[in-house]
């Protein structure tokens, strides 16, 4: 079946510029996952949704980067006036529920340049 | 989230089993162990989970030490599609978020 989608897989802006990021998850997943992945590193934790409503944004940055499910589904992450600090892989991930033993699958992730 | 420590990076050679070790001494009774991989431009994908007993799956197996405070991936013959970056994760019961840290490296060879 469908996997996990993200969309665009490339982003390239400019420095001071507004982007956003989209995240389909696989179908009846309850939970949504947001990490970002610096050149060498792991990936690191931003968000996560159970449903519509962020369960923990205690990743996120600082108030530049938001993020929305409004309906329960696809998600999209915000960020406002971008640095070229934020040049990085967004990976989106889903699952079906927020157990210590449900698995997380991952999309292919948007590559973000921020110039 | 209690911390794990692997080997920066491994070798190994194609057909040959592939023991992946990770140390997480401050594991505590309700943590569970998950492994991911990331393939070379991919996202990370699962690969096993445990708490206490031993697990198998079609990937690969997990070996949990008696006291859990150590664990071992075990790819019973590494193939080059294999190679990739090897994540071995705790989540504490009722947790979710993954915390990864730098993984260890594994290159399969001819």
């Amino acid at each position: 079946g469908a996997g996990v989608s993200q969309t665009p897989s490339n982003k390239v802006t400019e420095k001071g510029k507004y982007v956003e990021l989209r995240c389909d998850p696989i179908s009846g997943h309850t939970a949504l996952y947001w990490y970002r992945q610096s050149l060498g590193q792991g990936p690191e934790f931003l968000i996560y949704f159970q449903g519509t409503g962020a369960a923990d944004d205690s990743g996120l940055p600082n108030d530049r980067f938001f993020a929305v499910r409004p309906e329960g589904s696809v998600s999209t992450l915000k960020i406002q006036r971008t640095e070229r600090g934020d040049s990085a892989v967004y990976l989106c991930a889903s699952s079906l529920g927020v157990s210590s033993y449900n698995e997380q699958f991952f999309g292919p992730g948007t590559r973000l340049t921020v110039l | 989230d209690a911390k794990t420590t692997q080997p920066n990076s491994m070798e190994s050679n194609e057909e040959e089993p592939v023991h992946l070790p990770c140390n997480h001494s401050t594991i505590s009774g309700t943590d569970y162990i998950h492994w991911y991989r990331q393939l070379p431009s991919q996202g990370p994908e699962y690969v096993i989970h445990g708490l206490t007993s031993n697990v198998n799956n079609r990937m690969a197996s997990l070996a949990i030490a008696e006291d859990r405070k150590s664990s071992t991936l075990i790819l019973h013959r590494a193939t080059l599609r294999d190679a990739a970056v090897y994540y071995c994760i705790l989540l504490t019961g009722g947790g979710n978020k993954l915390t990864f840290g730098t993984g260890t490296q594994l290159k399969v060879e001819l």
